[in-house]
């Protein structure tokens, strides 16, 4: 079967930077996708990966690993609004969308 | 740019009735999806239509769900009758090319059905 997986919630200090993973198993691959989601919100497009290496955006960044089976969004200089669930995404060759359940990121003062 | 408007933000109903979800995707948006959001979960795909046509509807539950998209713009997605675990945000997204980054979804702000 296809699968994603990332961490249920992970928590993290204003000004800190944060790394969240994500690993998938799918049948094909036709890229991977980052998305932020604020609570009560619908998800808003972050960032795209087709090629190993890193994408930079900002104070985001994504890197994929096609090997591996394996991406990581990478958030730095933590800001509160940066408080939402982030969900990973592959795309497989049927061109369908595998979504993972999220990672919610709670930011401490 | 007009972003994707959904339709009615908010809905109650009692299980066993029926409900009606309206999407309007962004203008010359080709593929248009519904997903079905439960709480701490990532969005579950109901259906994924082409312009008017149906591309994956494998998960949608087809004895009590429904959907449309007569004119390749705008789409309904009904349930008929609710029960209880249909409590979710219905997601409606839009995407603009067919391949690559067709995983670049826009989203409608959603709507909250509640089935009591």
């Amino acid at each position: 079967g296809q699968n994603i997986d990332q961490p249920t919630e992970m928590t993290a200090t204003e000004g800190a930077i944060v790394q969240i993973n994500c690993t998938y198993q799918t049948s094909g691959f036709n890229g991977l996708f980052w998305y932020q989601q604020h609570a009560g919100e619908a998800p808003t497009f972050l960032s795209y990966n087709v090629l190993d290496g890193l994408e930079e955006k900002g104070r985001f960044s994504s890197f994929l690993s096609r090997s591996k089976g394996y991406s990581y969004l990478l958030l730095k200089e933590l800001q509160m609004k940066d408080s939402a669930s982030y969900l990973c995404a592959v795309m497989d060759s049927n061109y369908q969308l595998i979504w993972g359940a999220g990672t919610k990121l709670i930011i401490k003062p | 740019e007009a972003g994707v408007a959904q339709s009615p933000r908010y809905k109650i109903i009692e299980k066993r009735q029926s409900v009606a979800f309206w999407c309007n995707p962004i203008s010359g948006h080709a593929t248009l999806y519904w997903y079905q959001q439960i709480l701490g979960q990532g969005p579950k795909l109901l259906i994924q239509f082409q312009n008017n046509g149906v591309v994956d509807d494998s998960q949608l539950p087809k004895d009590r769900f429904s959907a449309e998209r007569l004119k390749g713009v705008d789409s309904t997605l009904k349930i008929q009758p609710a029960k209880l675990e249909d409590s979710a945000v219905y997601l409606c997204a839009s995407s603009s090319v067919r391949t690559g980054r067709a995983g670049e979804l826009f989203f409608g702000e959603g709507s909250r059905l509640t089935v009591l």
